[in-house]
This record gives C-alpha cells, sequence and structure tokens, in this order.
C-alpha cells in the first residue's frame, strides 16, 4: 500500500508569484482534501477534490485552486502570493464512503513566501 | 460552527509516566468522529485513535485511551507508559459526514517526554 506523497518539500517563492503543489493520494482512496498549517497552529481546511470536482471549501480565497486528476492525484494552486501564505501545506487522502471519514496525511510542502 | 479547543499549549511527562490531553469540541451534530493524530517533528500527520460518537466505549490503541464524553463535549487523550517516541505535537480533530470531510483541528498541544 503506497502512502500519500507530496512535492516538493520545501519551496520558496517571493511575493505575487504562483505557486503549484502536488499530491498523489494513498492506493484506493478517492477523496483529496488540502489543509494549511500555519507556524503554531492546526491545519485549516482549503478544500477538497472528489471525482474531480470540488467537494467542499473553506474560508479561503479564490485564488487558491485545486484540481483533482483521474488517477485521484491532486495539485493546489495558489495565485498572486502574499507573506501570510508562508506555512505547511498538508494533503489528505480519504475514501469517501467510508464510515468513519479517516484521513491519511502527506508528510507536506513547506512554502515560504520572501 | 464546529470549534475544536485545546487548552493545553505544552505538557510534559516522565518516561513510563502516564499523561492525559485535553480537548473539548462544540457541535451541533449528532453524528460525527473525534480523532487525535500525532505530529512528530518530522512533520507527517499520523492517526492515533479515532471516536465515533454514536459509541459509548471509550477507544483503546494499546497505550492509548481516550475519555469520551458526549454530553460535556469533551475528548480526551490518555497516554500510559510514555516513551520518549511520544514526544510530538498532537492534535484533536472533529469531523462529520455533513461536512464534506472537512476535518476541524485545534491548535495542538507540544508534549515533552522527559527520560
Amino acid at each position: 500500500e503506497t502512502g500519500v506523497t507530496q512535492s516538493p518539500t520545501h519551496l520558496i517563492k517571493t511575493r505575487g508569484q504562483q505557486v503549484t503543489l502536488r499530491c498523489s493520494s494513498q492506493s484506493g482512496h478517492n477523496t483529496v482534501s488540502w489543509y494549511q498549517q500555519a507556524l503554531g497552529q492546526g491545519p485549516q481546511f482549503i478544500f477538497q477534490y472528489y471525482r474531480e470536482e470540488e467537494n467542499g471549501r473553506g474560508n479561503f480565497p479564490p485564488r487558491f485552486s485545486g484540481l483533482q486528476f483521474p488517477n485521484y492525484s491532486s495539485e493546489l494552486n495558489v495565485n498572486a502570493l502574499e507573506l501570510d501564505d508562508s506555512a505547511l501545506y498538508l494533503c489528505a487522502s480519504s475514501l469517501i464512503l467510508a464510515t468513519y471519514n479517516e484521513q491519511f496525511f502527506g508528510p507536506g510542502t513547506r512554502l515560504t513566501v520572501l | 460552527a464546529q470549534t475544536v479547543t485545546q487548552s493545553q499549549p505544552e505538557m510534559s511527562v516522565q518516561e513510563a509516566e502516564t499523561v492525559t490531553l485535553s480537548c473539548t469540541y462544540d457541535t451541533s451534530e449528532s453524528d460525527y468522529y473525534l480523532f487525535w493524530y500525532k505530529q512528530p517533528p518530522s512533520r507527517q500527520m499520523i492517526l492515533v485513535i479515532r471516536q465515533e460518537a454514536y459509541k459509548q466505549q471509550n477507544a483503546t490503541e494499546n497505550r492509548f485511551s481516550v475519555n469520551f464524553q458526549k454530553a460535556a463535549k469533551s475528548f480526551s487523550l490518555k497516554i500510559s507508559d510514555s516513551q520518549l517516541g511520544d514526544a510530538a505535537m498532537y492534535f484533536c480533530a472533529y469531523g462529520a459526514s455533513n461536512t464534506g470531510n472537512q476535518f476541524y483541528f485545534g491548535t495542538g498541544t507540544s508534549l515533552t517526554v522527559i527520560p
């Protein structure tokens, strides 16, 4: 069984730039959720993708967007980067019809915006 | 709105002793799930234990157990026989089927294990 993987591990961007983060879901999982974890905070839900469509969104502006591909992998895109976007971005996969909605997390991508 | 509160930013425990981490939550739902996740310094979030709200019996996983008080909306984690490898950030999380698998996390408790 392959776990959740994310790339890149670290990323440094400057304000105003755009960034794409990638996630491969765990084998057999059809749903991917993205979370932003600021330093010293718990993860905050950005959005979730199921069957290649957005299936729920947290309180994040439209410059945060995503994609899910037929193989269930996913991308998180952030446009017009701001300093406050500096955070650990976590991807989690799950099987949406599971009885207890357990999510399996990847190691995260550390984004630094200068 | 659902909120999850962890009131202990930091906790410490002597190796082999027992420690309890606190978590409270707020929801109007009756069908939901609660989780404790561990995030070691390597960053990968690992599920420690889960509890379905409809189950009255407290969940147990080896040295980890919970005290689930549904009426009080309390969900504490007890770690017995603490080991050095238990040192990590611990996050309490809430999820419900009607929130589309969205998890709500607390701010975490940093656990230090003293040799």
